[in-house]
C-alpha cells in the first residue's frame, strides 16, 4: 500500500507570494492533518480534514488554509509568504483518527 | 490540555550499548502515546504506540517502550544501538477518545558511536 505522498518535495518563494502544498493521503484514510516543523518551535499541528470538513485548526494566522477534495486529497495554502514561513509542512492521514501516518514532508524556503 | 517533555535533546551512544529516550506526558484523560523516528531530509516514521492495551509496547526496529501510569512516563529503549539509529526521536500524546491532533515534545537527537 502506497504512503502519505506530498508534492512539491522541495520549493524557494519569494516574500509575499503564495504557496500550495499537496498530499495524497494513504488508500482508505479520510483523516488528512498537517503540521509545521521548524528548528525554533518544532512540531506544530496547521488543521485536519476529515470527509472535506475542517474538523481541527491549530493557533496559526489565516493565511494559512487547506481544503480537502472528496477523493480525499487535500492541499494546504499559505498566502502572503513571510521568512518565517520557511519550514518542513508535514501531511499525515489516518483511518481511525488516532494513528497518523507522515508523508515526506515539502521543504518551503521563503527568500 | 495534554503536553510531553523529552528530557534531553541530545543523547549519544556507543554502537552496542542500551538506547534510553525519557518522555513525560501530561494529559487530564487517558492518554494513547506515540514514539516517531525521523531520519535527515525525511517525515515522521511510526515507531510504535500505546492505545491502552498492554503496557509493554514493541514496535519496529528492535525499540520498545513501557506506559507507566504512576510515572506519566512513555520511556523508549532498544537493548543494543546500531548506527542506522542516528536520528531523531519524537513522543506525542492526544487523548484517548480520538480526532484530536497530536501534540509532540520538542525531540531528542540520537547519536550513536562506533
Amino acid at each position: 500500500k502506497a504512503g502519505v505522498t506530498q508534492t512539491p518535495r522541495y520549493l524557494i518563494k519569494t516574500r509575499g507570494q503564495q504557496v500550495t502544498l499537496s498530499c495524497s493521503p494513504i488508500s482508505g484514510h479520510r483523516s488528512v492533518s498537517w503540521y509545521q516543523q521548524t528548528p525554533g518551535q518544532g512540531l506544530q499541528f496547521l488543521f485536519e480534514y476529515f470527509s472535506e470538513t475542517q474538523r481541527n485548526k491549530g493557533n496559526f494566522p489565516g493565511r494559512f488554509s487547506g481544503r480537502q477534495f472528496s477523493n480525499s486529497r487535500s492541499e494546504m495554502n499559505v498566502s502572503t509568504l513571510e521568512l518565517g514561513d520557511s519550514a518542513l509542512y508535514l501531511c499525515a492521514s489516518s483511518f481511525d483518527g488516532n494513528t497518523i501516518y507522515f508523508g515526506e514532508g515539502s521543504w518551503l524556503t521563503v527568500v | 490540555a495534554q503536553s510531553v517533555t523529552q528530557l534531553g535533546s541530545h543523547v549519544s551512544v556507543s554502537e552496542g550499548a542500551l538506547v534510553l529516550l525519557r518522555c513525560n506526558y501530561s494529559s487530564s484523560v487517558p492518554p494513547y502515546l506515540f514514539w516517531y523516528v525521523q531520519y535527515p531530509n525525511q517525515g515522521l516514521q511510526l515507531l510504535l504506540k500505546y492505545t491502552s492495551a498492554a503496557t509493554l509496547v514493541k514496535g519496529i526496529n528492535g525499540f520498545e517502550a513501557e506506559f507507566k501510569k504512576s510515572e506519566t512516563s512513555f520511556h523508549l529503549t532498544k537493548p543494543s544501538a546500531h548506527m542506522s539509529d542516528a536520528a531523531e526521536y519524537f513522543c506525542a500524546v492526544t487523548p484517548n477518545s480520538g480526532n484530536t491532533p497530536l501534540v509532540f515534545g520538542k525531540g531528542t537527537r540520537l547519536s550513536v558511536i562506533a
